[in-house]
């Protein structure tokens, strides 16, 4: 079944405590990206990778790190979580950077930082 | 001004009823557009994708007026699984999508 998985999906952290939250996909898709969703403000793009080895920022990279060193693999870093870093993230993937490529989405990962 | 923005509802239409949500953009050069939609605590799905003709799919049906910047979607016959929120996506110059706040759609029996 093509899908985009995260791990966890459920986290309960204290400041400061490194953590990073899984994502894969099997689809082969290049293009990969992860969004926090916040009450009044959206999807927020934070990350993104047009291939391996490539990233870039978003909109919303602060506090947050990402690596591309497989293609089906895009994990994201908290190096030093803080409480406004409390969110529901989304990790999806698409064929290709384009906009009119269909972003499919990962379950989503609920985190809390206290 | 926010680049998308939706109105948050939440709309509560009983079944059976038609229904209509509009969503306006503010960077006239967009191209593309989408209606995505997110069941509660779920990822977005792709619902449709919106062109300058406008398109239907079954009961959906959408809606781009790029004079005044803005799209719709309109359903019909609701179903009680149609209850959702509705995500306006619009692309950006550099061709990021950009989601606006989503319109809850909530339809009862």
């Amino acid at each position: 079944e093509a899908q985009v998985t995260q791990n966890p999906r459920y986290l309960i952290t204290v400041t400061g405590k490194k953590l990073t939250v899984t994502c894969s996909q099997n689809m082969n898709h290049e293009y990969m990206s992860w969004y926090r969703q916040d009450p009044g403000l959206g999807l927020r793009q934070i990350y993104y990778s047009m291939n391996v080895e490539v990233t870039d920022k978003g909109d919303v990279p602060e506090g947050y790190k990402v690596s591309r060193k497989e293609k089906r693999n895009f994990p994201l870093i908290l190096e030093s979580p803080s409480p406004n870093q409390t969110s529901l993230y989304f990790c999806a993937s698409s064929l290709r950077q384009y906009s009119t490529d269909t972003q499919y989405f990962g379950p989503g990962t609920r985190l809390t930082v206290l | 001004r926010k680049e998308v923005e939706q109105d948050p509802g939440p709309f509560n239409v009983p079944e059976g009823a038609t229904v209509a949500f509009n969503c306006t953009y503010s960077n006239s050069a967009s191209q593309s557009f989408f209606w995505y939609r997110q069941d509660c605590r779920k990822e977005p799905k792709l619902l449709m994708s919106v062109y300058s003709s406008g398109n239907e799919d079954g009961r959906f049906t959408a809606q781009l007026n790029r004079a005044s910047q803005y799209i719709s979607l309109l359903i019909r016959d609701s179903k009680l699984s149609d209850s959702a929120t509705y995500l306006c996506v619009v692309n950006t110059l550099t061709d990021k999508l950009i989601f606006g706040t989503g319109t809850r759609l909530q339809v009862f029996p």
